[in-house]
């Protein structure tokens, strides 16, 4: 079965300081991987995706994530963070399978400080 | 128009009563999908729903009751329910295509007396 873990339940850093959310999933066939963002009183919406292809992937606010197979790692990094930022992200996984399966982790509360 | 709207946002209800989520998907999709979000706890995939046929069941107790009478609606039937069962109740369509995005509703906060 698969499953994901995201570590730090919460993680506090200054504004325009860079940060690092980690994830790492365990599964034993071929993987879909995702990080959704939730907003206050929002629902989730999706921040960035890896199918195939280049392991490192991009979303349009400057985060980024890579795929490291042999580590079974997702960590999603942002060079330099905004207060808008602030925000739960959450790691999920779906196997090629039954991709509409999508397993999430627990989430990592990003708090932004002035 | 927001793309997926869940009635009622809040809900507060005894052990013995009977009430229903509602969830409306204005995206043209045709999957759609319940998940449980507790505090400190992964979401939990309840149940999907591809053309209006269920096809995850995740092992979910049978006080929770889905219903999906076409593919932009899709209903959750509660009764008898535990105060564990207090937690927000996620929303979500997509199109039912290999690692499809899922396009979240706001969710229905649930609190169990």
């Amino acid at each position: 079965a698969q499953s994901v873990t995201q570590l730090d339940s919460q993680v506090p850093v200054f504004e325009e300081a860079p940060v690092e959310l980690r994830c790492n999933y365990s599964s034993s066939v071929s993987v879909y991987l995702f990080w959704y963002v939730q907003y206050p009183n929002q629902g989730l919406q999706l921040l960035l995706k890896y199918l195939s292809g280049s392991t490192l992937v991009e979303s349009i606010n400057g985060f980024e994530a890579e795929f490291n197979k042999s580590q079974t790692s997702f960590h999603l990094r942002k060079p330099s963070v905004h207060i808008s930022d602030t925000a739960e992200y959450f790691c999920a996984v779906s196997d090629m399978d039954s991709s509409y399966k999508l397993i999430f982790g627990s989430g990592t509360r990003l708090l932004v400080r002035p | 128009e927001t793309g997926v709207t869940q009635t009622p946002r809040h809900l507060v209800m005894g052990m013995t009563n009977k009430k229903s989520l509602k969830c409306e998907q204005h995206l043209g999709h045709n999957a759609m999908y319940w998940y449980k979000q507790s505090a400190k706890k992964p979401l939990e995939l309840m149940f999907v729903y591809s053309l209006e046929e269920r096809v995850e069941n995740n092992s979910v107790p049978s006080r929770f009751s889905p219903e999906c009478p076409n593919s932009s609606h899709l209903f959750l039937h509660l009764h008898t329910l535990q105060p564990e069962d207090s937690a927000l109740y996620l929303c979500a369509s997509s199109q039912f295509t290999a690692a499809a995005e899922l396009f979240f509703g706001e969710g229905s906060r649930l609190t169990v007396l």
